[in-house]
Formats: structure tokens, sequence, C-alpha cells
């Protein structure tokens, strides 16, 4: 069945820094990949999407590229907030429904 | 409404009572799905509605657990004769169409935080 991996966290950056969080999966067909983005305190919130290979998707300063040949959808972001601390969802879409990996804690500190 | 709005925000019930749990979808939102969040993870699916219809339920982890969404648009997750396993956060997510879902995100609730004593 579909799956996601992604990186483990927690990761703890200083402000300023670049952030990667890997994520790849296993599918089948072409899923729609995606990052969800969790504050403290908040909902789920979808971050950027990518529907097809070679798709970037990019929201906030991050960027995800959909690279079928290594089945993978790494987030980055060039230079991290201490608003970007939160909890990171790589997800993808098979059919009608979400497959979520298990979440990565990113914390950036002033 | 603005977004999906789910209640209780927090539920705490003892070993061996029943809860439900609705959720209020982003109005005129078609699809409407079901997560369980345990601590520490991601969503893991649970049962998916198409108006009123529930299309598949091959997440729902035993038949304690039963939704629905009789009129296709709030709908309810019932947890009956719950357990300890059952603590999670219990998310609702809606989306606009039945059509091509690669591009219509679902957007999520807040979630219900259900602790079992």
């Amino acid at each position: 069945g579909d799956s996601v991996t992604q990186m483990e966290g927690p990761v703890t950056l200083s402000e300023e820094a670049f952030l990667t969080i890997n994520c790849t999966y296993t599918a089948t067909g072409y899923p729609s990949l995606f990052w969800y983005v969790q504050y403290p305190g908040e909902g789920l919130q979808l971050l950027l999407k990518a529907t097809k290979a070679d798709d970037k998707g990019s929201n906030k300063g991050f960027e995800a590229t959909y690279r079928k040949e290594t089945t993978s959808f790494h987030l980055e972001k060039g230079s991290v907030q201490v608003s970007d601390s939160a909890v990171y969802f790589c997800a993808l879409f098979g059919d009608y429904k979400l497959s979520f990996g298990a979440g990565t804690t990113v914390t950036v500190r002033a | 409404g603005a977004g999906v709005s789910q209640s209780p925000r927090y539920k705490v019930a003892k070993r061996g009572q029943d809860v439900a749990l609705r959720c209020d979808p982003i109005s005129g939102h078609v699809s409407l799905f079901w997560y369980q969040q345990a601590l520490g993870q991601g969503p893991e699916f649970l049962t998916y509605f198409q108006n009123e219809a529930q299309l598949d339920k091959s997440g729902l982890p035993s038949d304690r657990f039963f939704a629905e969404r009789p009129e296709g648009s709030v709908s309810t997750l019932k947890i009956q004769r719950t357990q300890q396993e059952d603590s999670a956060v219990y998310l609702c997510a809606s989306s606009l169409t039945t059509g091509d879902h690669r591009n219509q995100p679902q957007h999520f609730g807040d979630g219900t935080r259900l602790s079992i004593l």
C-alpha cells in the first residue's frame, strides 16, 4: 500500500539557517504529494503541493520538488525564522485519501 | 463557515463510555474524511464520505467505531465502549469535489483530543 517515510526529528536550528526535511514515498500510480504544517496549538494546514513529476511546490519560502526517479519530495527553506517552529508532515494522495509520514518537529532558536 | 469546525475540542471519558465527536465541514464540500492521530504520529485514515454515502471505512480500527453523515453535511464519529488505546486526536477534513482530487486539497479542522481514563 501507499506509505510515506520522513526524516525523524526533532530538528533544532538557529534563525537564518538552512532547513531540509527528507521525505520518500511508496505508491502505486502517480500520487500527488503534499507538505502539511502544524503550528503549536493549531490544526493541520496545507503548506505546499505538487501533482506530477518534476513539479515544484512553493509557499512561504519553502520549496519541494516531486522527484519520481528517487520517489522523494524533500522540503527545503533557505533561511528559517522562529515562526517556522512547527511539526511538518509529508503526505501523499492516492485515490481519495491521504497517507502521512510520522511528522518532523522543527524548533528554530532566535 | 470559514473552515472545518470540530467539537468538542477536548473530551475526557472513562473507559467503557460511549463518545460522539462532531464535524462541520466547509459549506458545499462534498467529500469528508476522518483521521486518527496518535501522539507523536501522523494522521491515519479512518473513513471517507462522499455526500451522505460512506464509501470507505477500511481504516476504522474496530466495530466499536461508527461514523455517519446522514444529510451529506455534518458528520459524527461515534466510539462505543471506549478503550485507553482510543486516546488520540481525531481530525476531520473536507474537500470540494469528487473530481480530480489531485488538485483539491483537504482542509482540516483543529481536531478533538480524546483522552480515555
